[in-house]
């Protein structure tokens, strides 16, 4: 079975700064898709970013990337510029290649001061 | 706004009580997740169903059942709820499983306490 793990339960940030949060997972699988989902106060799960195992380019949306190392199976997220309404709960997850179910981390709080 | 809906948005129940949990899937897509994220155990899959048939299932209790009717709405059944069934239940969609592009759009969820 998949296992996805976040070893940082809590991060900070200074607003316009740069935040990494880190992720490993542990698969036997080749192919795969692994997932950041941000969640706000409001508990709504959004979609930040994505990406495909089989693609070697680390996968970007704005100030948004990721660092995707296959061999050591790690993904971690960078936040660039960070804003207030980053602020949120951010979980790391996997779906295998062929299936649908989404495995997710235990999550980081990510808090970002003025 | 993902396009999910949930129905209730809040659910405040007594144990060993049944209650049901509603979902509208986004326009267009066949397939729904139903997840449980609580304290302990996080945010974890329970089942999956794609154009009315189970198509995986997950960490769901025997006393949870879920269906997905022929207009795609989806329901999840709790029953002889226990505390521990507290949580945040979310419901996702997506267009079909397991495509390359596939993307699960979560709902708003419904939080459900049992006193």
């Amino acid at each position: 079975a998949q296992t996805v793990t976040q070893s940082q339960p809590e991060m900070s940030v200074q607003e316009a700064e740069t935040v990494t949060l880190s992720c490993t997972y542990d698969t036997s699988e080749s192919d795969y898709y692994l997932f950041w989902y941000k969640q706000p106060p409001s508990r709504q799960m959004i979609l930040v970013i994505r990406q495909e195992a089989y693609k070697q380019q680390n996968a970007t949306e704005n100030r948004f990337s990721v660092n995707f190392q296959k061999a050591a199976k790690s993904f971690s997220l960078k936040i660039s510029d960070s804003q207030l309404g980053d602020a949120a709960m951010y979980f790391c997850a996997y779906r295998s290649y062929s299936g649908s179910r989404l495995t997710f981390g235990e999550g980081t709080q990510l808090t970002v001061n003025p | 706004d993902s396009g999910v809906t949930q129905t209730p948005k809040h659910l405040i129940t007594a144990t060993g009580q049944r209650v049901t949990l509603r979902c509208s899937p986004r326009s267009g897509d066949l397939s729904v997740y139903w997840y449980q994220q609580s304290l302990d155990q996080g945010l974890q899959f329970l089942i999956q169903y794609y154009n009315g048939e189970e198509r995986a299932k997950g960490n769901i209790l025997e006393r949870f059942s879920a269906q997905q009717f022929p207009d795609l709405h989806s329901e999840l059944n709790l029953s002889s709820l226990e505390l521990g069934d507290s949580a945040l239940y979310f419901c996702a969609s997506s267009v079909a499983p397991g495509q390359a592009q596939e993307t699960q759009y979560f709902g708003p969820g419904t939080r459900l306490l049992v006193l």
